[in-house]
């Protein structure tokens, strides 16, 4: 069973500094790895969908890069701003139709 | 285009009672989930669908049924409900199996 673990549960950062979120999954034979942001009360919004051939996707100020061997995927957002205060959520998707989630991440950005 | 919606927002239940809650899609999409969201836990699979007309149990599927009888939209079915399900819960839809999934905005279930 894929077990996909999220560390740090929570964040807090400096308006402007870089930053990194980790996901850590068990089974290495995914199919794809997503990032999702959630905002408080709401649901989820894709962020970036890599797939298991990628080892990165990157859209404006995000970059997600994926190990499969090492079964780690990374999300970076340079240049933190208030807005992107949320939880940030990793989700595998494995050969069987399922995504399989983490717990996430909750950023907080301080003005 | 609405995206995925999903009726009602919130509701409250007593144990044993039933409810449906309902989730629409307008995109067209071929795959369509229902999940569940507990403190400190990821989502949770509890039925998908790969089409119109078929359904599929995943991770958590106990005390739950659904449906699927036309393709915009997935009906989750709580028979007798339970404080476990007390939970928030989230539909999604997708083109193709693999590829992203939209989500709607979830409904908060109570059960007392």
């Amino acid at each position: 069973k894929q077990e996909v673990t999220q560390i740090p549960a929570a964040l807090s950062v400096p308006e402007g500094e870089n930053l990194v979120l980790n996901c850590s999954f068990t089974d290495s034979a995914i199919y794809n790895l997503q990032w999702f942001r959630q905002d408080p009360g709401k649901g989820l919004t894709s962020l970036l969908l890599i797939q298991s051939s990628q080892r990165e996707q990157t859209s404006g100020r995000l970059n997600a890069s994926l190990d499969k061997s090492s079964g780690r995927s990374t999300l970076y957002i340079a240049a933190s701003q208030p807005g992107d205060s949320a939880t940030y959520l990793c989700a595998v998707r494995g050969n069987d139709y399922k995504l399989s989630f983490g717990a996430g991440t909750t950023v907080t950005v301080r003005a | 285009n609405a995206g995925v919606t999903q009726t009602p927002k919130f509701r409250v239940l007593k144990t044993g009672q039933s409810m449906t809650l309902l989730c629409a899609q307008d995109m067209n999409h071929e795959y369509m989930y229902w999940y569940r969201q507990d403190p400190g836990m990821g989502l949770r699979l509890i039925h998908y669908s790969v089409g119109e007309g078929t359904t599929a149990k995943g991770e958590v599927p106990d005390g739950y049924n659904v449906s699927r009888l036309k393709k915009q939209n997935f009906l989750l079915g709580l028979e007798s409900a339970a404080p476990s399900q007390t939970s928030v819960y989230f539909c999604a839809s997708s083109y193709y199996d693999g590829e992203t999934q939209y989500f709607g905005p979830g409904t908060r279930l109570l059960v007392l």
